[in-house]
C-alpha cells in the first residue's frame, strides 16, 4: 500500500540524548516535511524539503535537523533532546507542485516523550 | 500575523447537519484546506476551496468567501464514525500552509 512510513510509533527518551525520527514514502512526491502537534495548536512546520538534496526551516526548527539524501526518505533528528520537545511528530509529503491543491499525505506520527 | 480560527469543540446529534467555522488572516492566500483527523490518527484530505462558493463532495461541503476571510465545512447525516477533529490550513503567499488548532467534534446518539 503506498503511503508513508514513520518509525517509531512511540519512544520515551531522557533529555540529553540524540534521537532521530524516520520517515520514507513510496509515493514519489517531491516535497516532504515534518510537523510537530501540540495540544491547543495547530500543526506547526518543523522542516521541510522541496525535492532531493534540498532542505528549509519551517516555522519551528530550533533543536531539530533534517537532511533529504534521496527522494523517499526524509529524517528528523533532535540532537540533544529537551523535555520542551514532547510532542506527537508527523511526516507528510506532497507532490510539490507550487499552485493548485498542493496536497499532504501524512503517515501515522511518532509519539515522543522527553524526561 | 498570521492566524487561523476555528472553535474548539462542537456537538451534534447523529442524523444531523453540523456547520464548522474558520476565519483567516494571512499573509496572501493561495487555498484552503479541510483535513480530518481522528483521534491517534494522520490527518486526512477532505476539500479544497481558492475560488469564493461551495464545493461538494458526497456528504461534505465546503465553502469560501475570501473577500471575508472565511469559509465552513458543512457535514450532512452525521454518522457516528464522524467523530473527529477537523482542521483548517490556509496555504499563504509563499504556498506555506497556516493551520487552525482544529475542531473536535462530537457526534452522540
Amino acid at each position: 500500500i503506498a503511503g508513508i512510513t514513520q518509525a517509531p510509533t512511540s519512544q520515551i527518551l531522557a533529555a540529553g540524548r540524540r534521537m532521530t525520527l524516520r520517515c520514507t514514502q513510496d509515493m514519489r512526491h517531491n516535497a516532504m516535511y515534518w510537523y510537530r502537534q501540540d495540544l491547543g495548536l495547530g500543526l506547526r512546520l518543523i522542516h521541510y524539503s522541496n525535492t532531493a538534496g534540498t532542505t528549509g526551516k519551517g516555522e519551528v526548527p530550533d533543536g531539530y535537523s533534517v537532511s533529504r539524501a534521496n527522494t523517499d526518505d526524509f529524517p528528523l533528528t533532535l540532537a540533544s533532546a529537551v523535555p520542551s520537545q514532547t510532542s506527537v511528530y508527523f511526516c507528510a509529503s506532497s507532490q510539490g507542485s507550487p499552485g493548485g491543491a498542493n496536497v499532504l499525505t501524512f503517515g501515522a506520527g511518532s509519539r515522543l516523550t522527553v524526561l | 500575523g498570521q492566524n487561523i480560527d476555528q472553535p474548539t469543540e462542537m456537538t451534534a446529534t447523529e442524523g444531523a447537519i453540523v456547520q464548522i467555522n474558520c476565519t483567516y488572516q494571512t499573509s496572501g492566500f493561495n487555498g484552503l484546506f479541510w483535513y480530518q483527523q481522528h483521534a491517534g490518527e494522520a490527518p486526512t484530505f477532505l476539500s479544497y476551496n481558492v475560488l469564493d462558493g461551495l464545493e461538494e463532495k458526497g456528504r461534505f461541503s465546503s465553502f469560501l468567501s475570501r473577500s471575508k476571510g472565511y469559509s465552513y465545512l458543512l457535514l450532512k447525516e452525521l454518522q457516528m464514525k464522524d467523530s473527529a477533529s477537523y482542521l483548517c490550513a490556509v496555504a499563504d503567499s509563499n504556498y506555506q500552509l497556516i493551520w487552525g488548532a482544529g475542531t473536535k467534534l462530537i457526534i452522540k446518539p
